[in-house]
């Protein structure tokens, strides 16, 4: 089975911060990662596909980046509707997909 | 609107059953692979199950697999899951979601995230 590693498993950080959050697998997933956002008591959100595709309605602001077995989301100029916990999820082995286990972005 | 709507949690004992449903509406249902996901209280995400579009592939997480059953019925734009032998590791919320892949026969490279979720129903295992 494929393990997901996040790390840090909490940032706090301040509005117009550059944040970065690293997601690590335990054996190469090529670019087959995803990258969701969720608010408390919402359903996650697609954020990113492909390790660095952005979905369609996602600010610009929001990027991926990696492949093999590391990778990075990074916000670049953090916003008050940011904050949330982040999850990234392989589907290396789909449909056996696997979450990391979340890093929640607080307000310094 | 593209919309999933989950329905059927609730309260239940240990070793019982409870069936969980996933309307959906806004976009043609038979064309996509569904899931469920499940998240326990202030835990992360676990994928639970997949079903593909035409119920010809149907996959379990080890932690539900001979317990829980996924199945759709195109004609109803619904998705199921039928939970027995519970138990209190099962309490979560459940969320339906939308696999987005390009083809009806989905592989990584053609797949691109569970794009649409259902705002999540709440299943408590307890006696």
């Amino acid at each position: 089975d494929i393990q997901m590693t996040q790390s840090p498993s909490t940032l706090s950080a301040s509005v117009g911060d550059r944040v970065t959050i690293t997601c690590r697998a335990s054996q190469s997933i090529s670019s087959w990662l995803a990258w969701y956002q969720q608010k408390p008591g919402k359903a996650p959100k697609l954020l990113i596909y492909k390790a660095s595709s952005l979905e369609s309605g996602v600010p610009s602001r929001f990027s991926g980046s990696g492949s093999g077995t590391e990778f990075t989301l990074t916000i670049s100029s953090l916003q008050p509707d940011d904050f949330a916990t982040y999850y990234c999820q392989q589907y290396n082995s789909y449909p056996w997909f696997t979450f990391g286990p979340g890093t929640k972005v607080d307000i310094k | 609107e593209v919309q999933l709507v989950e329905s059927g949690g609730g309260l239940v004992k240990p070793g019982g059953s409870l069936r969980l449903s996933c309307a959906a509406s806004g976009f043609t249902f038979s064309s996509y692979s569904m899931n469920w996901v499940r998240q326990a209280p202030g835990k992360g995400l676990e994928w639970v199950s997949s079903i593909s579009s035409s119920s010809s592939y149907i996959y379990y997480a080890d932690s539900v697999k001979g317990r829980f059953t996924i199945s759709r019925d195109n004609a109803k734009n619904s998705l199921y899951l039928q939970m027995n032998s519970l138990r209190a590791e099962d309490t979560a919320v459940y969320y339906c979601a939308r696999d987005y892949c390009s083809s009806t026969s989905c592989y990584p490279e053609i797949h691109y995230g569970m794009d649409v979720w259902g705002q999540g129903t709440t299943v408590t295992v307890s006696s």
